[in-house]
């Protein structure tokens, strides 16, 4: 089945750095890739999604790049602020109809 | 439109009881997923529901089942719970399958003594 590995575990930056999380998956049949942000004690959210028809997408602060070759995307996230602090899961589509998701990146933004 | 609602949140059991989760959806989502969520595992699928009546086997199916009688209900079940199963699960509910934005519940965090 579908693996998804996801670096590093946690990260810790100073307010306005950049930040980025990357991941890598193992089926090539994968087309869909999505970021979901979870809050301390909140349920998790999508942020934003990259198709394998494009290889970047923008939006605001957040951009998500893929490389289909290399079979990995990367989320980056720049001037982060202290509300950018959580648990950012990576994702990847599978053959059940279900998306198989990484293990997780704890992001802190120290003010 | 409270979107998708997990019930219990918090539930304590013994090894050996059982236990069903539910979740309901006001969003006439056709498709209905569970997954359970361990420090430094992600969210892993347990089981998903393509439509009302039809229910299949994610990444880790083994002590758990699931039905969805109502389009707008999934519960999963431990017929006996075992530690391993201390967790925190999360349903969740999309329009479309895969690409579909996952709108997820608030999570039950359930202990297994």
């Amino acid at each position: 089945g579908e693996n998804v590995e996801q670096h590093p575990s946690t990260l810790s930056v100073q307010e306005g750095d950049s930040a980025v999380i990357k991941c890598t998956y193992s089926d090539s049949a994968s087309n869909y890739f999505p970021w979901y942000k979870q809050e301390l004690g909140k349920r998790p959210q999508l942020i934003i999604d990259i198709r394998s028809n494009v290889g970047e997408k923008k939006d605001q602060r957040i951009a998500v790049t893929l490389n289909k070759t290399a079979k990995h995307f990367s989320l980056h996230i720049t001037e982060t602020q202290p509300e950018d602090s959580a648990v950012y899961f990576c994702a990847a589509d599978t053959g059940r109809r279900a998306l198989t998701f990484g293990s997780g990146t704890r992001l802190q933004v120290q003010p | 439109n409270a979107g998708v609602t997990q019930t219990p949140k918090f539930r304590v059991l013994k090894t050996g009881q059982s236990m069903t989760l539910l979740c309901a959806q006001d969003m006439n989502h056709e498709y209905m997923y569970w997954y359970r969520q361990d420090p430094g595992m992600g969210l892993r699928l347990i089981h998903y529901s393509v439509g009302e009546g039809t229910t299949a086997k994610g990444e880790v199916p083994d002590g758990y089942n699931v039905s969805r009688l109502k389009k707008q209900n999934f519960l999963l079940g431990l017929e006996s719970a075992a530690p391993s199963q201390t967790s925190v699960y999360f349903c969740a509910s999309s329009y479309r399958p895969i690409t579909g934005e996952l709108f997820f519940g608030e999570g039950s965090r359930l202990t297994v003594l």
